[in-house]
């Protein structure tokens, strides 16, 4: 089992959607990270969370330490949104990356 | 978070080459670096963890003897892919933790071919 879960591996939407990306995990976490690869694979850090909501632009993070469960959320879903969002669990020392969801907006 | 450049962006070597990609941390004297590998349509998958002065950790199943990692300076790791082979082709990462290893910043990457 993969310490960390995310769902759903692809997603694609229409233009102005509301979208939701899932991430639980298993391990005990110092910090969570939102991460967003464009194809040309460069990775950018999106929001770094250890509890509560973040909130930048259209988009929305939130963490429930309890259930060990995260979502990241895309208000009014643009074409340069698509790309892979990778959720990423720090514990202790260690990274745990999962699988990533590929988003496509379509215009 | 640190302001990371890595380079080359992208290297084609022949089979049996040894490449070497660079990791700089501009504006944080990092003591730690990962470095991942990602195969297309995957994941982000650790390496290892470069450590300033010291040996570096290698994750289980990562040949330390075929990806060396140096990190001689506060700013700078290298990761050498020794006697490359067209499985080695891959995507390689690195990344900077700054502020308690809690801000990850990340590489822009690095596309090895291996003809």
């Amino acid at each position: 089992k993969n310490e960390v879960e995310q769902s759903p591996q692809n997603l694609t939407a229409q233009e102005g959607e509301f979208i939701t990306i899932n991430c639980s995990y298993s391990v005990g976490i110092s910090a969570l990270h939102w991460l967003q690869q464009h194809p040309g694979g460069g990775i950018v850090s999106l929001f770094m969370l250890s509890s509560g909501k973040k909130k930048h632009g259209r988009l929305i993070a939130t963490i429930n330490i309890q259930e060990k469960h995260s979502s990241l959320h895309i208000t009014a879903s643009h074409p340069r949104d698509s790309a892979v969002y990778i959720c990423a669990v720090g514990s202790g020392n260690q990274f745990y990356f999962g699988t990533g969801t590929s988003l496509t907006v379509i215009p | 978070g640190a302001v990371v450049s890595q380079h080359p962006s992208w290297v084609i070597c022949k089979s049996g080459t040894s490449v070497k990609i660079e990791c700089r941390s501009l504006d944080f004297q990092a003591t730690t670096m990962f470095w991942y590998r990602q195969f297309p349509k995957q994941s982000l998958m650790l390496m290892a963890t470069s450590n300033e002065g010291s040996k570096a950790t290698y994750e289980q199943g990562v040949e330390k003897d075929k990806f060396l990692i140096n990190h001689a300076s506060l700013t700078l790791s290298t990761l050498t892919v020794t006697s490359a082979h067209p499985e080695d082709s891959s995507f390689y990462i690195c990344s900077v933790p700054s502020t308690g290893a809690n801000v990850l910043t990340f590489g822009a990457g690095s596309r090895l071919t291996v003809l």
